[in-house]
């Protein structure tokens, strides 16, 4: 089957560090860039960032620069998004999705990892 | 504050055509193909249209997408009640170069 598979939902304090995994199934990990989007609740979908499986090479929206990194191991088909300096506004889910291949458009999602940040 | 806009929320009658539109500028939707996703409560979000117009397999026919010039639109005729879901569209930006996103509206069936 088809899909990606994410990670169990974390409660972190503030000032800490969570990485989301999103495991690849059913297809080539090689062949698609991931990309990772969050939403808190009740708000739209805000891009973090996207990876290249080939190379890992990693591209930041401007406000996770310094904070997200994006990395990847072909060897198990997994993309991962750690976040540190959490702080509260971080509290969202974290998607995963696929984009595809010769598409600026994403065509397979993972169910979300809910991230809460709580003292 | 999205970079695409899109309107908060619409409504319609089981059976009317509802319509969304996405307003850009020239460096996303009028350079760039626009996707839309649907979002069902509390659902991943699902890949609706891509490439403007198009429809993956398992989309109906109900779910039309259209582009012209710096604005999009997605139109759902004969709407029914599991088309009640948060409706987004996204596309390229080059400049930044990185995907854009609209705020997102929120679809009611009355």
């Amino acid at each position: 089957q088809v899909q990606l598979v994410q990670s169990g939902a974390e409660v972190k304090k503030p000032g800490a560090s969570v990485k989301v995994s999103c495991k690849a199934s059913g297809y080539s990990f090689m062949n698609h860039n991931i990309i990772w989007v969050r939403q808190a609740a009740g708000q739209g979908l805000e891009l973090v960032g996207w990876m290249s499986p080939h190379n890992i090479k990693a591209r930041l929206a401007q406000k996770f620069q310094g904070r997200v990194t994006m990395t990847g191991d072909s060897s198990i088909g997994t993309a991962y998004m750690e976040l540190s300096s959490l702080r509260s506004e971080d509290t969202a889910v974290y998607y995963c999705a696929r984009g595809a291949q010769g598409g600026w458009y994403f065509d397979l999602w993972g169910r979300g990892t809910l991230v809460t940040v709580s003292s | 504050q999205s970079v695409l806009t899109q309107p908060p929320s619409t409504s319609g009658t089981p059976g009317q055509r509802v319509t969304i539109s996405c307003s850009g500028s020239s460096s996303n939707i009028g350079s760039n193909t626009v996707s839309w996703y649907q979002q069902l409560p509390g659902a991943a979000p699902k890949l609706l249209i891509f490439s403007n117009n198009q429809r993956p397999s398992g989309v109906p026919d109900r779910f039309s997408g259209s582009k012209s010039g710096t604005s999009a639109s997605l139109a759902i005729s004969g709407l029914q009640s599991e088309d009640e879901a948060d409706y987004y569209c996204t596309t390229w930006d080059d400049s930044p170069n990185g995907w854009v996103f609209g705020g997102g509206t929120k679809v009611t069936v009355l």
